[in-house]
């Protein structure tokens, strides 16, 4: 596609409820990133992936938190009994990943809301 | 870790005016440095990025300025409108962790008519 696309866009659900997120990065980028964002806040930093391993995942919270991108293009940010502090915009990016330059591009975010 | 601090928070000025927005990053190990543009309830969007080897880069009328050894950037939004208005994000990526942007809080500018 275009650009890069994040499905759904709202998701609400109870506290405890299993969620998952899915991001579909620009088409032949190598890199895709997660990040949270919450009101008020700049982006966190989640998890990044080069192809189909995560090269960096330090910025996961806890192990409720898991993502995959088993083909190395769509990733799943899964989500474990999910809790109010969850509730954030989660935004997923890629980019073409090379050494110096390293541009990346974001979706329109999927908005959490753990009731 | 690097800490990205954006000054103002807030900016809120008439039609015209020309504006600068700051950045500042305290560990100046990065790559690159990236300036975004947040619309409220959407995503990012990329205005410009600037590599650790460059001091500026152009876009229409933007101009973001690095200064690597001294942690700071600036954007400069020339002729401002209100469809400028938006927050304005920083990001700089490298450091220890390559690949990882760290944000700032942003800047909201709202240009009004």
């Amino acid at each position: 596609g275009a650009g890069v696309s994040q499905t759904p866009s709202n998701k609400v659900t109870e506290k405890g409820k299993y969620v998952e997120l899915r991001c579909d990065p620009i088409s032949g980028h190598t890199a895709l990133y997660w990040y949270r964002q919450s009101l008020g806040q700049g982006p966190e930093f989640l998890i990044y992936f080069q192809g189909t391993g995560a090269a960096d995942d330090s910025g996961l919270p806890n192990d409720r938190f898991f993502a995959v991108r088993p083909e190395g293009s769509v990733s799943t940010l899964k989500i474990q009994r999910t809790e109010r502090g969850d509730s954030a915009v989660y935004l997923c990016a890629s980019s073409l990943r090379h050494r110096v330059i390293n541009e990346q591009f974001f979706g329109p975010g999927t908005r959490l809301t753990v009731l | 870790k690097q800490e990205v601090t954006q000054i103002p928070a807030a900016l809120s000025v008439p039609e015209g005016e020309n504006l600068v927005l700051n950045c500042s990053f305290t560990d100046s190990a990065i790559y690159n440095l990236q300036w975004f543009r947040q619309d409220p309830g959407k995503g990012l969007t990329s205005l410009l990025l600037i590599q650790s080897s460059q001091r500026e880069q152009t876009s229409g009328r933007l101009n973001a300025s690095l200064d690597k050894s001294s942690g700071r950037s600036t954007l400069y939004i020339a002729a401002s409108q209100p469809g400028d208005s938006a927050t304005y994000l920083c990001a700089v990526d490298g450091g220890s962790t390559l690949g990882r942007l760290y944000f700032g809080r942003g800047t909201q500018l709202t240009v009004w008519p």
